[in-house]
């Protein structure tokens, strides 16, 4: 089945610094999402992306969606404390009977003030 | 963006007990929706979606009997965990999906979440 590999797993970063995280598929997808999630509550999403080649900003976040289809990456500029959290990547097939998410494993975002 | 409640947020109830959890999208229409179990430091699992008018659909290893879903109406889907044991306590969440043909989006929302701590 489709899996994704996000990377790094976690990242301990200084205020104000920039933050790139990515995730990578074995097969292709038509939709890429990431989300964010604080503990304890469920994912908000951030970010969707509907084409291939896509580059979409969402304030200090800005995210692409890979030319093959098989991946995508995220930046937040500028971090500050209030970014911390998991981050998820997300893909999906475009419309289809059920629209299924197939998530990444996060990447777990620590800021120092 | 489209919002979506779960309720409710938290649950604490005795082993051997049912226990219902709603999922509303509250100003959207969603026929699909999704249920997923998160266990610590973990990413969501998906449990089953939820079709409204028709039966569930479970993954592999979910027992339905066990977890039953309703789908009744285009913004309501309940998730009840019958017979409820410890090894159930996990975080439940909820998506609902916002397909839009016309603009050519297929997104899902997600509640809040329920926390379910089974005695």
């Amino acid at each position: 089945g489709q899996q994704l590999n996000q990377s790094p797993q976690s990242m301990f970063i200084q205020e104000g610094e920039d933050v790139s995280m990515n995730c990578t598929s074995s097969s292709i997808f038509n939709t890429w999402l990431w989300y964010k999630q604080d503990p304890g509550e469920g994912p908000v999403l951030l970010i969707a992306l509907y084409k291939a080649g896509e580059l979409t900003s969402n304030g200090r976040l800005t995210a692409q969606f890979g030319i093959t289809r098989k991946d995508s990456f995220l930046n937040i500029s500028a971090s500050i404390p209030s970014d911390v959290g998991i981050y998820f990547c997300a893909g999906q097939n475009y419309g289809g009977s059920q629209g299924n998410l197939i998530f990444g494993k996060g990447t777990k975002l620590s800021v120092k003030p | 963006g489209a919002v979506v409640s779960q309720h409710p947020s938290w649950v604490i109830c005795k082993s051997g007990t049912s226990v219902k959890i709603e999922c509303r999208s509250l100003d959207f229409q969603a026929t699909t929706m999704f249920w997923y179990r998160q266990f610590p430091k973990q990413s969501l699992m998906l449990m089953a979606t939820s079709n409204e008018g028709s039966k569930a659909t479970y993954e592999q290893g979910v027992e339905k009997d066990k977890f039953l879903i309703n789908h009744a109406s285009l913004t309501l889907s309940t998730l009840t965990v019958t017979s409820a044991h410890p090894e159930d306590s996990s975080f439940y969440i909820c998506s609902a999906r916002d397909f839009k043909t016309s603009g050519g989006t297929d997104t899902q929302y997600f509640g809040p979440g329920t926390r379910l701590t089974v005695l």
